[in-house]
């Protein structure tokens, strides 16, 4: 089975533009989740989707946004890019559930998108 | 607030010298500790799932063990290619996923 991809693996913006980046999960995995990665900070939990709803958010301001598709492909977008964005963003799935509290799932993660912002 | 810490932030060990990782988490309603291993450079990579108090697993030179406010990660006798960091992680309790991260324990394994 192939595993969670992500593309592009790096990418170089300047500040105040914006950027997309796309996930695309594990076949039959219905959740994605977005992490940012830096070396203060960790990482970070952004947002979840399932089922192409919005399900968790973390605490980053609405500049960071996503959507999920149909085919529980998603992407990631980052609008008037700021030098802290710079960072690499990663995408994970798992096989998803439509509720149950005590339900825990193993979230598999891409390789990561590098964004340097310059 | 959930809260995942780790240590020590960094290891030194030679090939063969065992020793523990260790992860403390305050959570509300945890519903599963989870082990990554992650290289520079690229995404991490699922060791572990732990979910009761007690609870034990192994894979090969390694063991994760859970309480009721700790994990451990024991390596046995680690090689060079062990080297990487290790995060801890927790799915607090409530719907979807929520996973909360540690800082992660830099491993280096000398030969």
């Amino acid at each position: 089975k192939a595993g969670v991809t992500q593309t592009p693996r790096y990418l170089i913006k300047t500040r105040g533009q914006q950027v997309t980046l796309s996930c695309s999960p594990i076949s039959g995995h219905r959740s994605v989740s977005w992490y940012q990665q830096t070396p203060g900070q960790g990482l970070q939990f952004l947002f979840e989707y399932f089922s192409e709803t919005q399900r968790n958010k973390g605490n980053f301001p609405g500049r960071f946004s996503g959507r999920q598709f149909s085919n529980s492909r998603s992407e990631m977008n980052v609008s008037t890019l700021e030098l802290g964005d710079s960072a690499l963003y990663l995408c994970a799935s798992s096989p998803g559930t439509s509720g149950g509290s005590l339900y825990q799932e193993t979230q598999y993660f891409g390789p990561g998108t590098r964004l340097l912002v310059l | 607030e959930d809260q995942v810490t780790q240590s020590p932030e960094a290891l030194r060990l030679q090939e063969g010298e065992s020793s523990s990782l260790n992860c403390s988490y305050t959570v509300s309603g945890l519903r599963g500790l989870f082990w990554y291993r992650q290289d520079p450079g690229k995404g991490p990579e699922f060791l572990f799932t732990l979910y009761s108090a007690g609870e034990e697993k192994e894979k090969e030179r390694l063991k994760a063990t859970l309480t009721k406010k700790e994990s451990f990660l024991h390596i046995t006798a680690p090689k060079p290619e062990d080297s990487a960091t290790y995060l801890c992680a927790v799915q607090a309790g409530g719907y979807g996923q929520n996973f909360v991260f540690g800082p992660g324990t830099r491993l280096s394994v000398l030969p």
